[in-house]
Parts: structure tokens; C-alpha cells; sequence
């Protein structure tokens, strides 16, 4: 069974910085593309970032460009946000999400918990 | 950017049937996917590549995409149905994700 945990959110002030991680399990890590997406509170869903199995292509959202880093070790079964330079505008849930297939991005077939970034002084 | 237009809300009494559109310029040529999302839970993927159903996911739950408009369909409505509900795409120009704004579905 697919099982992607998140984890790194906090309370963090304008500027600042957080790194979060995605931990896999229950298939082969590096043969899927992964996706982070992300929810404002009473808000929709908004796509952050998104990288190839092999951590070779990566895409991001022009909200984001620049100041976030997607990531991935696969000898760790593991994804990576980092995140520099938090505005207000970043507070929401963010998710990780495995992508159906491993290069160009598709839909997203398993999605974690989510964990909750608010950035406020 | 490529813009995908969803209603904000969609009302069905229970054992009627719902229709959720998306709206994309030609998103006909596009491979679209739904989520389904309750409250205070993670997004589920409900359809893939337009049409497709993941294990687990009722045949109540079905989806068609041509021309201008992407539609998820829900058969004999549920009041387990009631979640919001997001069209998505890949914007191959702008190598971006693309998420509709989401339709709340209410089962009256």
C-alpha cells in the first residue's frame, strides 16, 4: 500500500525559511514523478512544484520560482521542499503527491496528509 | 496561462444524478483528472486521463472530455458524495499543473 508522509511545517516569519520532507513507501520511488501541492485555508488546491523520478526535470509554479527548491533522494525514499523567502501568501497545507507516471506530469494517484506551513510574525 | 473554470457549487438531492463541469480552451486535446476532497481530508483521485477509474472508486462515478468542456458525472448521488471536487491538467506551453477553482458538491 502507497503510504506518502509529510512533515518540516511550522510557524515561520516573513523571510524565512522551512524545508519539508515527503517520506514513500509501498513502491518504487524513484520510478514516479512527485508533485507538491499546496491548500490555502477555505481555499482551492494550487500546484507548487513538480520534479521526474530521476530529479533530472524539474517545473514550478511562477509563485514559487525562485525562492522554493523541489528535491528528491531516492535513497531515501524521500521528497523535499525547500522553501526561502515565506510571504504571508505561502501559509497553507502543503501536500505531496505521486504522479501516475515518471517524467511528464500527469495526475496525481496518492496524496499524503498534508502538513501546514503558516508564515506570520 | 491556461484557465480551467468550474462552478463554485453544485446542489443534487440523493439518487439523482450530478454533473460537474470544467471549462478549457480546446480542453478536449488535454488529458484531464478529478479529485474528489472531503472535508479536512487529503484530495482523492476519482478519474485519470479523462476517463479512467482507480481501484476503489464506484462505477457511479464516471467522466467525459471533448471540445471546450471536461465533465465528472455522479450517478445516484450519496450523501457520502458530498466533498469538493477539482478538474486538473498539464499546460504543456507553460509546464505547469493547472487546477480548476473546485465545485462544492451539496446533497440536499
Amino acid at each position: 500500500e502507497v503510504h506518502l508522509v509529510e512533515s518540516g511545517g511550522g510557524l515561520v516569519q516573513p523571510g524565512g525559511t522551512l524545508r519539508l520532507s515527503c517520506a514513500g513507501s509501498g513502491f518504487t520511488f524513484s520510478s514516479n514523478a512527485m508533485t507538491w501541492v499546496r491548500q490555502a485555508p477555505g481555499k482551492g488546491l494550487e500546484w507548487v512544484s513538480a520534479l521526474s523520478g530521476s530529479g533530472n526535470t524539474t517545473y514550478y509554479a511562477d509563485s514559487v520560482r525562485g525562492r522554493f527548491t523541489i528535491s528528491r533522494d531516492n535513497s531515501k525514499n524521500t521528497l523535499y521542499l525547500q522553501m526561502n523567502g515565506l510571504r504571508a501568501e505561502d501559509t497553507a497545507i502543503y501536500y505531496c503527491a505521486k504522479d501516475l507516471a515518471n517524467v511528464v506530469v500527469n495526475g496525481f494517484d496518492h496524496w499524503g496528509q498534508g502538513t501546514p506551513v503558516t508564515v506570520s510574525s | 496561462s491556461y484557465v480551467l473554470t468550474q462552478p463554485p457549487s453544485v446542489s443534487v438531492a440523493p439518487g439523482q444524478t450530478a454533473t460537474i463541469p470544467c471549462g478549457g480552451d480546446n480542453i478536449g486535446s488535454k488529458s484531464v483528472h478529478w479529485y474528489q476532497q472531503r472535508p479536512g481530508q487529503a484530495p482523492v483521485m476519482v478519474i485519470y486521463f479523462d476517463t479512467d477509474r482507480p481501484s476503489g472508486i464506484p462505477e457511479r462515478l464516471s467522466a467525459s472530455n471533448s471540445g471546450n468542456t471536461a465533465t465528472l458525472t455522479i450517478s445516484r448521488v450519496e450523501a457520502g458524495d458530498e466533498a469538493d471536487y477539482f478538474c486538473q491538467v498539464w499546460d504543456s506551453t507553460k509546464m505547469h499543473v493547472v487546477f480548476g477553482g473546485g465545485t462544492k458538491l451539496t446533497v440536499l
